[in-house]
């Protein structure tokens, strides 16, 4: 079993839509949750990070984590155009090992 | 957010010459910083975990004399890929661990586009 499962996509949603996007993980252990943004032929940018358990919002992102199902989330509301990239989840224990998904490919139609 | 620079962006060389690509932390040290290979529409492979003043660790497959990487200070890793062949066409990626306020985030590079031809 993978440290880390996500959905690899894609997904194709109007302008406008309310987007989800989900990780599950199998290591009890982990406690940093990011989600990063990654346009093609561009590096990872960092879009959310969270500790532990609980929710995160900026702007139109919001983060969850529910650490007793393994399970994050990453909610993009009002979804536009530009908002049309590869979304790629992460995770770590606390020290410099990271467990990244596959990665979800989200366009987002005009 | 911290920022971390990678150079050149792309690259385009001959077969048999090598190549570096640098990963520099701008805003923060960097004890650890990591070196990840992207084909197209496919995930992030990790190739190694560079450690300031130590060897950089490979992950099985990679090959070290051919993926050289120098991590000679804190804010600056290099990965040099020798005696390029078409086959190390790729994009290569960076990222970078920062060594104190660690809240466990990790930053990455713009990525480095490389061509051999």
């Amino acid at each position: 079993q993978k440290e880390v499962e996500q959905d690899p996509g894609p997904l194709s949603v109007p302008e406008g839509a309310i987007v989800s996007l989900n990780c599950t993980y199998s290591n009890s252990a982990f406690q940093y949750f990011m989600w990063y943004r990654q346009y093609s032929r561009k590096g990872p940018e960092l879009l959310m990070y969270t500790y532990s358990s609980g929710n995160k919002e900026d702007g139109r992102f919001t983060a969850q984590v529910d650490k007793s199902s393994k399970y994050i989330s990453l909610f993009i509301r009002d979804s536009q155009p530009s908002d049309s990239a590869t979304y790629l989840c992460a995770m770590s224990g606390g020290g410099n090992q990271f467990y990244f998904g596959t990665g979800t490919s989200l366009t987002v139609i005009p | 957010g911290a920022v971390v620079s990678q150079h050149p962006s792309w690259v385009i060389c001959k077969s048999g010459t090598s190549v570096k690509i640098e990963c520099r932390s701008l805003d923060f040290q960097a004890t650890t910083m990591f070196w990840y290979r992207q084909f197209p529409k496919q995930s992030l492979m990790l190739m190694a975990t560079s450690n300031e003043g130590s060897k950089a660790t490979y992950e099985q497959g990679v090959e070290k004399d051919k993926f050289l990487i120098n991590h000679a200070s804190l804010t600056l890793s290099t990965l040099t890929v020798t005696s390029a062949h078409p086959e190390d066409s790729s994009f290569y990626i960076c990222s970078a661990f920062p060594s104190s306020g660690n809240t466990g985030e990790l930053f990455f590079g713009e990525g480095s586009r490389l061509t051999v031809l």
